[in-house]
């Protein structure tokens, strides 16, 4: 049974640029999250997806945008790129539907650098 | 920022010693908390979770208590052994949905 994988495991960029993260949910899942966790810190919430729409959003810039597709995986991206936005990028999944009490599954994550 | 805290950033504690690992939240309405362990260049593995109706959970060598009169969550890992080596996150729901809330974490060490 696959866990919850992502693509790529590491990524530079320049400031300016712009960024695609990929994430497959675990299977069985439908509900994908987006965390951002900088070195030395607890992951923080960007956003989740669920039927292809963005459900929740926490304390992120709209240069942070989300794709669900039918299969449920899911894309992060981030533009106009920031030194500050270096950070492991965590996507989790959780079991059908959006509920209470579903703990979240989390991916090895992809670590982005940019310089 | 969102306030789900540890007290204590790190914690050595020599193989076959318990440990425990404490952490504050300040929403009152957060109905479930998990413990997350982090192993260097991974993402974070569920340990246990517990909800608000509940004030203690236990699983293998692991114990979770809720005290929610204070605001507070700890969990207890008896006979710890090296492999219990990592960062631990206490998250919390505030709801709807599966919003987490992750505390900065606690690095604990185990002394062989």
């Amino acid at each position: 049974d696959a866990g919850v994988t992502q693509s790529p495991t590491h990524l530079i960029k320049t400031r300016g640029q712009q960024v695609t993260l990929r994430c497959s949910p675990k299977s069985g899942h439908d509900t994908v999250s987006w965390y951002q966790q900088a070195l030395g810190q607890g992951p923080q919430f960007i956003f989740q997806y669920y039927e292809e729409e963005e459900r929740q959003r926490g304390n992120f810039p709209d240069r942070f945008s989300g794709h669900q597709f039918p299969n449920y995986s899911s894309e992060l991206n981030v533009n106009a790129l920031l030194l500050g936005d270096s950070a492991l990028y965590l996507c989790a999944s959780t079991l059908a539907g959006v509920k209470y009490n579903s703990p979240l599954h989390f991916g090895n994550g992809t670590r982005l650098t940019v310089t | 920022g969102e306030s789900v805290g540890l007290h204590l950033p790190t914690l050595s504690v020599q193989e076959g010693d318990n440990s425990i690992i404490n952490c504050a939240y300040s929403n009152s309405a957060s109905d479930y908390f998990i413990w997350y362990k982090q192993e260097s260049g991974k993402g974070p593995q569920f340990i246990i979770d517990i909800r608000s109706n509940m004030d203690k959970r236990q699983g293998q060598r692991v114990t979770v208590l809720l005290n929610k009169t204070v605001k507070h969550l700890s969990l207890q890992i008896a006979a710890t052994q090296p492999g219990d080596s990592a960062v631990y996150f206490c998250a919390e729901n505030r709801g709807p949905g599966n919003q987490f809330y992750f505390g900065t974490g606690t690095s604990l060490t185990v002394i062989p």
